[in-house]
């Protein structure tokens, strides 16, 4: 079965360095979105993606993150300048392309800012 | 701005039993969608059911069904003949009705349930 895909597993980076997640969705899907989750917290909604646009945001996705699928494959998030705030597990989900299809998650990326 | 609430933190069910996780939502919304969704330690969410605000029948899964009560604003997951493969963290999720493909389709996630199946 398809699977969605992120790299890498575990991300250390000290703070005011850029990190970039990746991700690679399901092939035939056309709408991709990153959320995290800040330890003991509630997943949080970060960005949505559709025919190489952003097509909705959060309060949270601000100008330090930015997001690019720079072939057909992958789908990234890019932080430009990391927090100790930033310190999340961040998911890559994508849909296909029905009113009612489903999001498919990948397993995270645990990122920690030092 | 739509918030979703699970109450409890942990749950613990004896195989075979059955358990019920709670979830409480607020919206303005008529129209809207609501999942469980499951993540088990590999930390891969997938989803369990899903709910359409506009149905009255309550979704049915195999062993999992929802107990929907859109005036309480209410969307309870019942696992029946529980198994140790169901033990998990579990959110409750809502999305708002699409009204065209393009549009975003954010989840807007509750705290999560930790459930423990004994054996």
């Amino acid at each position: 079965e398809p699977e969605v895909t992120q790299t890498p597993s575990h991300q250390v980076t000290q703070m005011g360095q850029e990190v970039i997640l990746r991700c690679v969705p399901i092939s035939n899907h056309l709408y991709f979105y990153w959320y995290r989750q800040i330890l003991g917290q509630k997943v949080e909604f970060l960005v949505s993606f559709y025919n190489n646009e952003i097509s909705e945001k959060s309060e949270i996705f601000d100008d330090q993150f930015s997001v690019e699928r720079p072939d057909g494959s992958n789908f990234t998030l890019k932080i430009r300048s990391t927090k100790l705030e930033d310190s999340a597990m961040y998911f890559c989900a994508s849909r296909w392309t029905g009113l009612l299809d489903e999001q498919y998650f990948g397993p995270g990326t645990r990122l920690t800012v030092t | 701005a739509q918030t979703v609430t699970q109450s409890q933190p942990e749950m613990s069910v004896q195989e075979a039993e059955t358990v019920t996780l709670s979830c409480t939502y607020d919206t303005s919304e008529s129209d809207y969608y609501l999942f469980w969704y499951k993540q088990p330690p590999s930390r891969q969410m997938i989803l369990v059911i899903r709910q359409e605000a506009y149905k009255q029948q309550n979704a049915t899964e195999n062993r999992f069904s929802v107990n929907f009560q859109k005036a309480a604003k209410s969307f309870s997951l019942k696992i029946s003949d529980s198994q140790l493969g169901d033990a998990a963290m579990y959110f409750c999720a809502y999305r708002t009705l699409l009204l065209k493909e393009t549009s975003g389709s954010r989840l807007t996630f509750g705290e999560g349930t930790q459930l423990t199946v004994n054996p």
